[in-house]
């Protein structure tokens, strides 16, 4: 299986402000066949669902906020928030899709400051 | 916008079976691959298995003896059947749409099924 691991557990970081959350995988999850990186990334909020932010690790899915953006290669990615807004306090979880099982990683809270 | 919705018992006796429906809304249960991915209280997210309408499925080996994932065409839904819980299978389970098997665009709001005596 690969392991997906974040960093850090937690962070707080004050409104308008940079948030950066890492992602490790134990294998390099490039696919040589297209180009991509099998990585998506979500945000959930509490007592909801995860919602899909990011995938094939930094395109941006319909509808979410520029200030999200995602980058990385191979086994190292990041998820930044640009401006850190109220409604962006949350966990968020990395998930890599190269082989079965699907895996996440433990998840990172983001607190306001 | 697609909608998805998870009905079921709350409560499972231990060593019993976990039965979880979920039923697709607006759109046709025949045209993506759907999941089922559970998170125990306080917990991170587990990848149970996904199935696509053709009878193709993929489970977790770490559950795979346990798990069943099964389709209704007509009713649009997809259903779990997990055996011989435990106090460790307590959890809200949610069902979800994997876009191209990869990652999961769509999600329902969650059932907790609570395993307990």
């Amino acid at each position: 299986d690969i392991v997906m691991t974040q960093s850090p557990d937690s962070l707080a970081v004050s409104l308008g402000e940079r948030a950066t959350i890492n992602c490790r995988s134990s294998q390099t999850l490039f696919d040589r066949s297209n180009n991509k990186n099998s990585l998506a990334w979500y945000r959930q909020k509490p007592g909801q669902p995860p919602k899909l932010l990011i995938y094939w690790a930094s395109t941006r899915e319909s509808g979410v906020p520029d200030r999200f953006s995602g980058s990385g290669s191979g086994t190292d990615f990041s998820l930044t928030i640009s401006s850190l807004q109220a409604e962006d306090v949350a966990v968020y979880y990395c998930q890599q899709y190269d082989s079965t099982p699907l895996t996440f990683g433990g998840g990172t809270k983001v607190e306001i400051k | 916008q697609v909608q998805l919705q998870e009905s079921g018992p709350g409560l499972v006796r231990p060593s019993e079976t976990l039965s979880l429906t979920c039923t697709v809304s607006r759109a046709p249960i025949t045209d993506y691959y759907w999941s089922w991915i559970r998170q125990p209280p306080g917990k991170g997210l587990e990848w149970l298995g996904y199935m696509y309408f053709t009878g193709m499925i993929n489970y977790n080996p770490s559950l795979k003896s346990r798990v069943t994932i099964s389709v209704d065409i007509s009713k649009n839904q997809m259903s779990l059947r997990l055996t011989s819980v435990s106090a460790a299978d307590t959890a809200v389970y949610y069902c979800a749409r994997a876009r191209l098997l990869h990652y999961f665009d769509f999600w329902g709001q969650g059932a907790l099924v609570t395993v307990s005596s």
